[in-house]
């Protein structure tokens, strides 16, 4: 299963965009990019996914290298519910099992 | 987006009992369900994979008699902890597949079971 490498932690401030980066250098060509973020005692959210050309949704978008060896998820202006932690999971087509690393815990101050 | 239940969200049992927890997708079929697994302070760990009608497919190290996993219909599978033990104590998420695109999977919002 392919990694995903994450920053642990990042702070925002309100009202400002966050990139949140991921690296996934061992990616393979049919691997999908899913981002999902978690809050205190839920299950994880649906963000975005995509695979290989960005990707936008009212929630955020995704940015991809062209090589797909990292991408960014975007957060075009934070707000204190957007705190939580963000995970990066590269999903097969064919496997279809996701491998959680340990995510990005995202601050947001007021 | 599609929903994922799970029954119930928190248990508390005594040590060497056996407690059920179910998980339902409510409205869509979902082919394939994932039960993880979640300590404190730490990321999700995937314990075992199932398909509707075939039997479970663990994770290295999870004990299958013991996390006995049953996936009946294309909306409910159920995860069942045996002889639980303080140390079983944990955070379940369940999810399932099958109702967005791809191989997106929609989670449930997770059962916390104290075993004392």
């Amino acid at each position: 299963d392919a990694k995903t490498t994450q920053p642990n932690s990042m702070e925002s401030n309100e009202e400002e965009p966050v990139h949140l980066p991921c690296n996934h250098s061992t990616i393979s060509g049919t691997d999908y990019i899913h981002w999902y973020r978690q809050l205190p005692s839920q299950g994880p959210e649906y963000v975005i996914h995509g695979l290989t050309s960005n990707v936008n949704n009212r929630m955020a978008s995704l940015a991809i290298a062209e090589d797909r060896k990292s991408s960014t998820l975007i957060l075009h202006r934070a707000t204190l519910r957007d705190a939580a932690v963000y995970y990066c999971i590269l999903a097969g087509s064919g496997t279809y099992k996701y491998i959680f690393g340990t995510g990005t815990r995202l601050k947001v101050l007021a | 987006g599609a929903v994922v239940s799970q029954h119930p969200s928190w248990v508390i049992c005594k040590s060497g009992t056996s407690v059920k927890i179910e998980c339902r997708s409510l409205d869509f079929q979902a082919t394939t369900m994932f039960w993880y697994r979640q300590f404190p302070k730490q990321s999700l760990m995937l314990m075992a994979t199932s398909n509707e009608g075939s039997k479970a497919t663990y994770e290295q190290g999870v004990e299958k008699d013991k996390f006995l996993i049953n996936h009946a219909s294309l909306t409910l599978s159920t995860l069942t902890v045996t002889s639980a033990h303080p140390e079983d104590s944990s955070f379940y998420i369940c999810s399932a597949r099958g109702g967005g695109s791809l191989n997106e999977q929609f989670f449930g919002p997770g059962t916390r079971l104290t075993v004392l």
